[in-house]
């Protein structure tokens, strides 16, 4: 079974705290991942997608890496602010049906002022 | 184009009833996808359509689910007898797919569907 987890379910974290979210999935043939994040009712914003050739991509102060051996991704939010407070999911599409995402459940990020 | 568009935002409809939801699509976009995502967790793969063709279905989409894309435009998604289960949002989700790949996979902001 083509599993995603993601650990923590919930963070808090003070301003300005460096954090990293991690991911995880099980069948290491993947097409690409990506991290959404998504505010409470709303749906989704793509911040950044790894292809499976690719071992990381940043944008402004959020940077992913993915290590496909071990079968992890990881998101850094450098200097957090309170608008980063949201559910973030990663999501895998894998070789053998790359026409639909798998998603963990999701990490919860509360950034106190 | 203002981006994948969902309607009704929200909906309360009592268990047995019909309901159908709507989507429209970034207007060049060939691929729609439907999701459902209960509280607490990540969004689960129903089905989707590349322009009017549904290619795949998922086994959680029983036979009270069905979904169109006439035209290969808009796609309503319905659900008969509706149960308590039943209760999620639904998110709709358009994409550009061709010979390099799939690019601007875009979701809609959802549909929550609440059974009482």
């Amino acid at each position: 079974k083509q599993e995603v987890t993601q650990i923590p379910a919930a963070l808090s974290v003070p301003e300005g705290e460096n954090l990293v979210l991690n991911c995880s999935f099980t069948d290491s043939a993947i097409y690409n991942l990506q991290w959404f994040r998504q505010d409470p009712g709303k749906g989704l914003t793509s911040l950044l997608l790894i292809q499976s050739s690719q071992r990381e991509q940043t944008s402004g102060r959020l940077n992913a890496s993915l290590d496909k051996s071990s079968g992890r991704s990881t998101l850094y939010i450098a200097a957090s602010q309170p608008g980063d407070s949201a559910t973030y999911l990663c999501a895998v599409t894998y070789m053998n049906n790359f026409n639909k995402f798998y998603f963990g459940s999701g990490t919860k990020l509360n950034v106190k002022p | 184009d203002t981006g994948v568009s969902q309607n009704p935002r929200h909906k309360i409809t009592k268990r047995g009833q019909n309901v159908t939801f709507r989507c429209d699509p970034i207007s060049e976009h060939n691929r729609l996808y439907w999701y459902r995502q209960t509280l607490g967790q990540g969004p689960e793969f129903l089905t989707y359509f590349q322009n009017e063709a549904q290619l795949e279905k998922s086994r959680l989409l029983s036979d009270r689910f069905s979904a169109e894309r006439p035209k290969g435009s808009f796609s309503t998604l319905e659900i008969q007898r509706t149960e308590q289960g039943d209760s999620a949002m639904y998110l709709c989700a358009s994409s550009l797919f061709g010979l390099q790949g799939d690019y601007g996979y875009t979701f809609g902001s959802g549909t929550r569907l609440t059974v009482v």
